[in-house]
């Protein structure tokens, strides 16, 4: 089985601070990890995904998340937060093989301060 | 190359009604994933389609859901005596087949359905 927990349903930032959004994950298996973006009335777009290869990816928009397998966590981050970043953000972990449906976070909402 | 189409955008529908709804894939895109999102939550998987592979429908709620795929192009799923706790929004996504390297899932806009 599979879940992920995302801590902050909201996070506020003033632009042009880090932005570093937290996630845990639990998988029985090596797991794909990844990190989607919803901004407001449109659809999902990927922001990066982990695939077992290098531990620290970089996505896009300046993003990157870093794979802590000790920790079981892939928490996302951006050095300095823009005003367009805010939007809603989704970890997600899926199985590395065979059915691949993703188990989603429950969201965090990233607010950017002007 | 269009992305993940659905329609319609937005149903409203009275409880006990029967819904449908649409979602066309990436041309080329085996696999087709649905997800539900309520209000405030994440997205539950509900069913999986590859090729013509029996589907994956370990994510529907009730016997009230089914889908259906024809070949590797277009999927209905339908709610049947839809309930008031079967207001989300519904989304599709497609991805290359499951086994491949570059694996991603690709999202459509999603239908937001209320049910009244």
């Amino acid at each position: 089985a599979q879940s992920v927990t995302q801590l902050g349903s909201h996070v506020s930032v003033s632009e042009g601070a880090l932005v570093l959004l937290r996630c845990n994950y639990s998988s029985s298996v090596p797991p794909y990890l990844f990190w989607y973006v919803q901004y407001p009335n449109q659809g999902l777009q990927l922001l990066l995904k982990y695939t077992s290869a290098a531990t620290l990816v970089k996505g896009i928009n300046g993003f990157e998340a870093e794979f802590k397998k000790s920790e079981t966590s892939f928490h996302l981050t951006k050095p300095s937060a823009h005003m367009s970043d805010a939007a809603e953000y989704f970890c997600a972990v899926s199985r590395p093989t065979g059915r691949r449906a993703l188990t989603f976070g429950s969201g965090t909402r990233l607010q950017v301060q002007p | 190359g269009a992305g993940v189409s659905q329609s319609p955008s937005n149903k409203v529908t009275e409880k006990g009604k029967d819904v449908e709804l649409r979602c066309d894939p990436i041309s080329g895109h085996t696999a087709l994933y649905w997800y539900r999102q309520r209000l405030g939550q994440g997205l539950e998987f509900l069913i999986y389609f590859q090729g013509n592979s029996a589907p994956d429908k370990s994510g529907l709620p009730s016997d009230r859901f089914s889908a259906e795929r024809t070949g590797e192009s277009v999927s209905t799923l339908t709610i049947q005596r839809t309930q008031q706790e079967d207001s989300a929004v519904y989304l599709c996504a497609s991805s290359l087949p499951a086994g491949g390297l570059s694996y991603e899932q690709y999202f459509g806009p999603g239908t937001r359905l209320t049910v009244t």
